[in-house]
């Protein structure tokens, strides 16, 4: 299976604890990305990766929140000290660049993975 | 500041057409997507725009205006399996989503 791959999909931990999530992008894929997603919303933009280098985090994540992508391949996303509002899906998804020559077009779509879901008692 | 407006919820009768639409406010502008979401599942890519105009795909066509920071989705001859949440998202560099448009069906 060449897709995107996220692990753990759930997991629950009391507050105070600290979680990390991993992802395994699609191979080719230079781009990562990391976003939250709560019931009835759209995913929240947490933050970005190309290669290895962390383009952006969000100005409204918590100093809680790190992610790392050490080789430019998998990434991880922890989030320290969880707090009840943390519970959430946490959703990683790659792509490779947009681009358009001889034709065809890359339109640089995000690829998801199957998300992890987090649940802080 | 960067926004992206849908609404959040609409409903449709099997076989008719409906029309999703976005508006979007946002730094930069590198293209336009639309995902549809099952509940419980992942967003799956249907469309995206850069230039202005009308791109269709079988059942679903998406327009853009990027004059006007519009788009919609047309969803046609609809069927129940269309009942999903409808994410309209944009591109400056990172990409950025709405908050979704919920879809039901109605037989």
């Amino acid at each position: 299976d060449t897709g995107v791959s996220q692990d753990p999909r759930h997991k629950i931990t009391k507050r105070g604890q600290n979680v990390t999530f991993r992802c395994d992008p699609i191979s080719e894929h230079n781009r990562l990305y990391w976003y939250r997603q709560t019931l009835g919303q759209g995913p929240e933009f947490l933050t970005y990766f190309q290669n290895e280098a962390q383009l952006e985090k969000s100005r409204l994540l918590s100093d809680r929140f790190s992610a790392e992508r050490p080789k430019g391949s998998f990434s991880t996303l922890e989030i320290q000290r969880t707090e009840q509002g943390d519970s959430a899906m946490y959703l990683c998804a790659s792509s490779s660049p947009p681009r358009a020559s001889g034709g065809l077009v890359n339109t640089g779509e995000l690829f998801f993975g199957e998300g992890s879901r987090l649940t802080v008692l | 500041g960067q926004n992206i407006d849908q609404p959040t919820e609409m409903t449709a009768t099997e076989g008719a057409i409906v029309q999703i639409n976005c508006t979007y406010q946002t730094s930069g502008f590198n293209g336009l997507f639309w995902y549809q979401q099952h509940a419980g599942e992942a967003p799956t890519f249907l469309s995206y725009n850069v230039l202005d105009g009308l791109e269709e795909k079988g059942r679903f066509s998406s327009f853009l205006s990027r004059s006007k920071g519009y788009s919609y989705l047309l969803l046609k001859e609809l069927q129940m399996k269309d009942s999903a949440s409808y994410l309209c998202a944009v591109r400056d560099d990172k990409i950025i989503f709405g908050k979704g448009t919920r879809l039901h069906i109605l037989p």
